[in-house]
């Protein structure tokens, strides 16, 4: 079983709409959780950083940790092209060593 | 404010020739440094990791190997390149005690 589990898509969806993406994964002494977001032949960026379990909120992002279910999520509000993207999510126990998703594709079409 | 930069940003390679690939990073002092490696549905492969100079690991035995000449200089290398040696390959650094990592913006190899 891999660390981190994340479907590829590809996810299409319309302007405007809210968009779920989503992460589990095996190890429960994870307890930082990252979203990276990759545009196309670029490095990826980092989005939202979320210690433990809860929610956090940065403009129209949501990121969600859900530790007993080993389930984590991010919402795009009123998603917009430019959120085109791949959209990897990150986590790791207070080793070195952060493990990623293998990324999911989002294009939003205008 | 801290950056690192890679270069070059692609790079086309005949089987069996040498590689050296250059991180380097401004604005922090001792930062973890990282070596990945993307290939298409397959995510992010870690490489190399060093924690200081001279200090590095690998993840994954292969044709590459890593040097930390410096404390924000951060070289992949191979002596003879493969096929399987063409991806995108990521530098990546951290500090000690944050554990999100900024990426570099990638070199695009190809290997003929």
């Amino acid at each position: 079983q891999k660390e981190v589990e994340q479907d590829p898509g590809p996810l299409s969806v319309p302007e405007g709409a809210i968009v779920s993406l989503n992460c589990t994964y095996s190890n429960s002494a994870f307890q930082y959780f990252m979203w990276y977001r990759q545009y196309s032949r670029k490095g990826p960026e980092l989005l939202m950083y979320t210690y433990s379990s809860g929610n956090k909120e940065d403009g129209r992002f949501t990121a969600q940790v859900d530790k007993s279910s080993k389930y984590i999520s991010l919402f795009i509000r009123d998603s917009q092209p430019s959120d085109s993207a791949t959209y990897l999510c990150a986590m790791k126990s207070g080793a070195n060593n952060l493990f990623f998703g293998t990324g999911t594709r989002l294009t939003v079409i205008p | 404010s801290q950056t690192i930069h890679q270069w070059p940003a692609t790079l086309v390679q005949p089987v069996g020739s040498p590689l050296s690939l250059e991180c380097t990073v401004e604005g922090t002092s001792n930062p973890n440094l990282y070596w990945y490696r993307q290939a298409a549905g397959r995510g992010l492969q870690l490489l190399f990791y060093s924690v200081g100079i001279g200090q590095i690991s690998s993840e994954v035995p292969q044709n590459l190997s890593a040097s930390r000449p410096q404390d924000r200089q951060f070289i992949l290398s191979s002596k003879k390149l493969l096929l399987s040696d063409s991806g995108f390959y990521l530098c990546a650094w951290s500090d000690q005690g944050n554990y999100g990592y900024t990426f570099g913006s990638g070199t695009r190899l190809t290997v003929v």
